[in-house]
């Protein structure tokens, strides 16, 4: 099974609310990703988790607040975002951080006005 | 000059047809490459994952990495409707070095 899944898949937010992305995975993996996607442009990495510590930070602002409770979970706190900040939010994992084949979930696509 | 470099396209072919995407990159140290389908709307799937140069064959889907010419290539035989989607390259030198996108190619395979 090398399914992600992530909640919930669409999401509306005024600039002034806070809200936070689930993404989970049962496959074992010790490497999990954020990514945002524009319209027809490829994934941009955000965050990236490896045995649940952050190990990479890809300059992100900190109105974006990446959590990883456990190895299977990983959230996404949000909070006074910009209207620029819409996009399609994406989370893969990978067994490791050596391990190049990253699985991607069917995203959260946010909104914000 | 981007690391790796992608057709956008739209590229538009008959339902039956040979379909060719293609990479270029410029990194030499790049060892793992990775080709992902998008659906509209949806995250990328994982369609191929080949390690240095060489073919790799998986039902209609063939990948090919020359390392010398810096190229890799994605065959899709027999194209269906069902395959119209955007079609990324990925690839990545290993060792924990994050993964460097193309920009996609927006593949429609017409009925």
């Amino acid at each position: 099974d090398t399914e992600v899944t992530q909640t919930p898949k669409h999401l509306v937010m005024g600039m002034t609310n806070k809200k936070s992305l689930k993404c989970e995975q049962h496959m074992g993996h010790r490497a999990m990703y954020w990514y945002k996607q524009k319209a027809k442009k490829p994934p941009e990495l955000m965050f990236v988790y490896s045995y649940e510590k952050l190990s990479i930070n890809e300059s992100v602002p900190s109105r974006f607040s990446p959590e990883c409770p456990n190895s299977s979970l990983l959230n996404l706190h949000l909070h006074a975002l910009q209207p620029e900040d819409s996009a399609l939010y994406l989370c893969a994992s990978s067994r490791d951080r050596n391990q190049e084949t990253q699985y991607f979930g069917p995203g959260t696509r946010l909104l914000v006005l | 000059q981007k690391e790796v470099e992608q057709d956008p396209g739209p590229l538009s072919v008959p339902e039956g047809a040979i379909v060719s995407l293609n990479c270029t990159y410029s990194n030499s140290a790049f060892q793992y490459f990775m080709w992902y389908r998008q659906y509209s709307r949806k995250g990328p799937e994982l369609l191929m994952y080949t390690y240095s140069s060489g073919n790799k064959e998986d039902g209609r889907f063939t990948a090919q990495v020359d390392k010398s010419s810096k190229y890799i290539s994605l065959f899709i035989r027999d194209s269906q409707p069902s395959d119209s989607a955007t079609y990324l390259c990925a690839m990545s030198a290993g060792g924990a070095q994050k993964l460097v996108f193309g920009q996609g190619t927006r593949l429609t395979i017409n009925p």
